[in-house]
C-alpha cells in the first residue's frame, strides 16, 4: 500500500514566522504535490514536483516555496506566515506523468496563523 | 468561467436508490478526468477515473464522459449511508502531466 505521511496534522503558528510541512512517501514516486483545501474553493495547487530538485508552479504559489533534496520528500515553506495562509494543507503523490496516475493523498495538516 | 464545476449540494437520495453527480469543464483540450471521494476529515481517494467517451462501470460506480457537451458525470447505484461523503471531480489538462484541476465538490448524503 502506499503510504503519504505528513509532518502534522494540527500546526499553530505566529504571524511572520517561517513555517515547514513535510511529506514522506514510500511507493518511489516520481511526482509529488502540495494542495491547500478551503472551504468553497476546493483543492488548489500550490506547487508540484516530477523529479528530484525539479519543481513548477500551481495555481496559488505566491507565499510559498518547496524543497525536494530527495526523491521521497517533499517540503512545503511559508516565509511569513500570513492569516490568509490558515488552511488545510494536503500532500499527494503519484507514480509516473502520463495522466492517467492515481495521485495518493496524505493525512492533511490543519494549519492555523494567528 | 471556473474550469471545473459542480453543484456543491448537498445532494440527498434515499437508501437504494441512483445518484446522480455531474460536473462540466471549460477545457476543451482536457485528457482525462477523476472522481475522488473525501469523508468528513479525511484526505481524498480515488473511486475511478475515465479518458474515453462513453460509459466505465466499476461495481456499483459508473463514470459517464461526454467529451462534446464537456461534461463528466458519477452514477453511483444501489446507495448506502456509507457512501455519504463529498464528491470531487478532478481534469487532467494534459496527458503528459499529473497536474490536476479539481471542482469544489459535491456533497452526498444518503439516508436510510
Amino acid at each position: 500500500d502506499v503510504k503519504v505521511t505528513q509532518s502534522s496534522r494540527y500546526l499553530v503558528k505566529r504571524t511572520g514566522e517561517k513555517v515547514f510541512l513535510e511529506c514522506v512517501q514510500d511507493m518511489d514516486h516520481e511526482n509529488m504535490f502540495w494542495y491547500r483545501q478551503d472551504p468553497g474553493l476546493g483543492l488548489r495547487l500550490i506547487y508540484f514536483s516530477y523529479d528530484v530538485k525539479m519543481k513548477e508552479k500551481g495555481d496559488i504559489p505566491e507565499g510559498y516555496s518547496v524543497s525536494r533534496e530527495k526523491k521521497e520528500r517533499f517540503s512545503l515553506i511559508l516565509e511569513s506566515a500570513s492569516t490568509n495562509q490558515t488552511s488545510m494543507y494536503l500532500c499527494a503523490s503519484s507514480l509516473l506523468a502520463g495522466g492517467n496516475n492515481e495521485q495518493f493523498f496524505g493525512p492533511g495538516t490543519r494549519l492555523t496563523v494567528l | 468561467q471556473k474550469e471545473v464545476e459542480q453543484n456543491s449540494g448537498p445532494l440527498s437520495v434515499p437508501e437504494g436508490a441512483i445518484a446522480s453527480l455531474n460536473c462540466t469543464y471549460s477545457d476543451r483540450g482536457s485528457q482525462s478526468f477523476f472522481w475522488y471521494r473525501q469523508y468528513s476529515g479525511k484526505s481524498p481517494e480515488l473511486i475511478m477515473f475515465i479518458y474515453s467517451n462513453g460509459d466505465k462501470e466499476d461495481g456499483r460506480f459508473t463514470a459517464q464522459l461526454n467529451k462534446a457537451s464537456q461534461y463528466v458525470s458519477l452514477l453511483i447505484r444501489d446507495s448506502q449511508p456509507s457512501d455519504s461523503a463529498t464528491y470531487l471531480c478532478a481534469v487532467n489538462l494534459r496527458y503528459n502531466t499529473d497536474k490536476l484541476i479539481f471542482g469544489t465538490g459535491t456533497r452526498l448524503q444518503v439516508f436510510p
